[in-house]
């Protein structure tokens, strides 16, 4: 059983740029959830997705969007980057409707400079 | 006022001791709660959870909920220097539209130290 993977580990961007970060779900799970993590800070829910949609979102802009694709796995955007975007990036995966048990990958470390 | 309010420490113990674990919260609504562990460079991992009151044991972890003051609880049985991390906790309410939606605490680092 594969674990929840996520690409690249480490990637500096300029303010203004745009990026894309990546999640593969665990095997069998159906859903995937993206949280930020600032330093010092537990992880903040960004958004959730089930069956290619948004359904949960938390205290962010627009400006952060994701994607989710038929084999469960996901991207998180984030356009217009600014300097407090830098942080830790999680995705997780679960099976819908599940409010424990959810797999964490190692996460994106992002730098915005 | 946060949510979800958890001592950032460093909390430091020597090898062998217990170690003791805390988060308060304000949201009644928050029914299921869970305690992550998380490594330097790593993603959380889920320890245990626990879903309302009560308490749950599993080999030298020992997870406690108190609902009625809103304060749970880990303990860390035989602490050995591999327990060196930061532990999270988090919570989330049995809603449909919370689904997904973990509302984590700060972090409490620990250290033991041989």
């Amino acid at each position: 059983e594969t674990g929840v993977t996520q690409s690249p580990t480490h990637l500096i961007k300029t303010r203004g740029q745009q990026v894309t970060l990546r999640c593969s779900s665990q095997s069998g799970h159906n859903t995937v959830s993206w949280y930020q993590q600032a330093l010092g800070q537990g992880p903040q829910f960004i958004f959730q997705y089930y069956r290619e949609e948004e359904n949960g979102r938390g205290n962010f802009p627009p400006r952060f969007s994701g994607l989710q694709f038929p084999n469960y796995s996901s991207e998180l955007n984030v356009n217009a980057l600014e300097l407090d975007d830098s942080a830790l990036y999680l995705c997780a995966s679960s099976f819908w409707g599940q409010n424990y048990g959810y797999t964490f990958g190692s996460g994106t470390r992002l730098t915005v400079v | 006022q946060k949510e979800v309010e958890q001592d950032p420490g460093p909390l430091s113990v020597p090898e062998g001791a217990i170690v003791s674990l805390n988060c308060t919260y304000s949201n009644s609504a928050f029914q299921y709660f869970m305690w992550y562990r998380q490594y330097s460079r790593k993603g959380p991992e889920l320890l245990m959870y626990t879903y309302s009151s009560g308490n749950k044991e599993d080999g030298r972890f020992t997870a406690q909920v108190d609902k009625s003051s809103k304060y749970i609880s880990l303990f860390i049985r035989d602490s050995q220097p591999s327990d060196s991390a930061t532990y999270l906790c988090a919570m989330s309410p049995q809603r449909a539209d919370s689904w997904g939606k973990l509302q984590f605490g700060a972090g409490t680092q620990v250290v033991v130290t041989p």
